[in-house]
């Protein structure tokens, strides 16, 4: 069965340096999106891409946060300049359409721990 | 904005045991509702979903839910749990005329199953 895939599933950083997670949506699916968990916390919708532009994203994804699909395969979340409160569980998903049938198909998630 | 509240935070049955998880949603439009379960050391996957027509809807794994419009309601429910049923489980709302990825989440259930 395909799946989403994510790397690094965890990763520790220091305040103020900058982090990529990467995801590897399925094949030939169209839309992607980046959610995160903050530790007991809901999760949080943060951006969703298609075209190869954000098509939608939340009060959270400010000017820190990017995203990139550099490649035909990767889609990156990039946050410049990390804070304590980026610490979290960052969940990528994509869907093959952006319809009523376009279910969701998420990735297991990077820990990122900022210190 | 949207919001999802789950009434209980961990539920513990003993297996064949009947299950009913609350999940209310607050948003005056229209919505698509969805159940993900999150199984120990995986990925979130989708339960059952919620679109239009019959309100009752059927899911994976003998799983259930019945939209109350007049309740604001989505609750899911199985007749009778087996251990291999603990997870995770987490209601989500999709707001008409935002992207079908924008999710929004409750906090989830964290469901205990005992053998």
């Amino acid at each position: 069965e395909p799946e989403v895939t994510q790397t690094p599933s965890h990763q520790v950083t220091q305040m103020g340096q900058e982090v990529i997670l990467r995801c590897v949506p399925i094949s030939n699916h169209l839309y992607f999106y980046w959610y995160r968990q903050i530790l007991g916390q809901k999760v949080e919708f943060l951006v969703s891409f298609y075209n190869n532009e954000i098509s939608e994203k939340s009060e959270i994804f400010d000017d820190q946060f990017s995203v990139e699909r550099p490649d035909g395969s990767n889609f990156t979340l990039k946050i410049r300049s990390t804070k304590l409160e980026d610490s979290a569980m960052y969940f990528c998903a994509s869907s093959r359409r952006d319809t009523r049938a376009g279910e969701l198909f998420f990735g297991e998630g990077s820990r990122l721990t900022v210190l | 904005a949207q919001s999802v509240s789950q009434h209980n935070h961990h539920v513990i049955l003993s297996e064949a045991a009947s299950l009913e998880l609350g999940c209310n949603y607050s948003y005056g439009g229209t919505v698509n509702l969805f159940w993900y379960v999150q199984y120990p050391g995986q990925h979130l996957q989708l339960l059952l979903k919620y679109f239009s027509g019959d309100p009752l809807v059927k899911g994976i794994k003998g799983f259930e839910a019945e939209f109350i419009k007049s309740k604001f309601s989505f609750n899911l429910r199985k007749p009778s749990v087996q251990w291999s049923d603990t997870a995770e489980y987490f209601c989500a709302v999709n707001a008409g005329g935002t992207s079908y990825g924008k999710l929004t989440f409750g906090q989830g259930t964290i469901l205990t199953v005992h053998p």
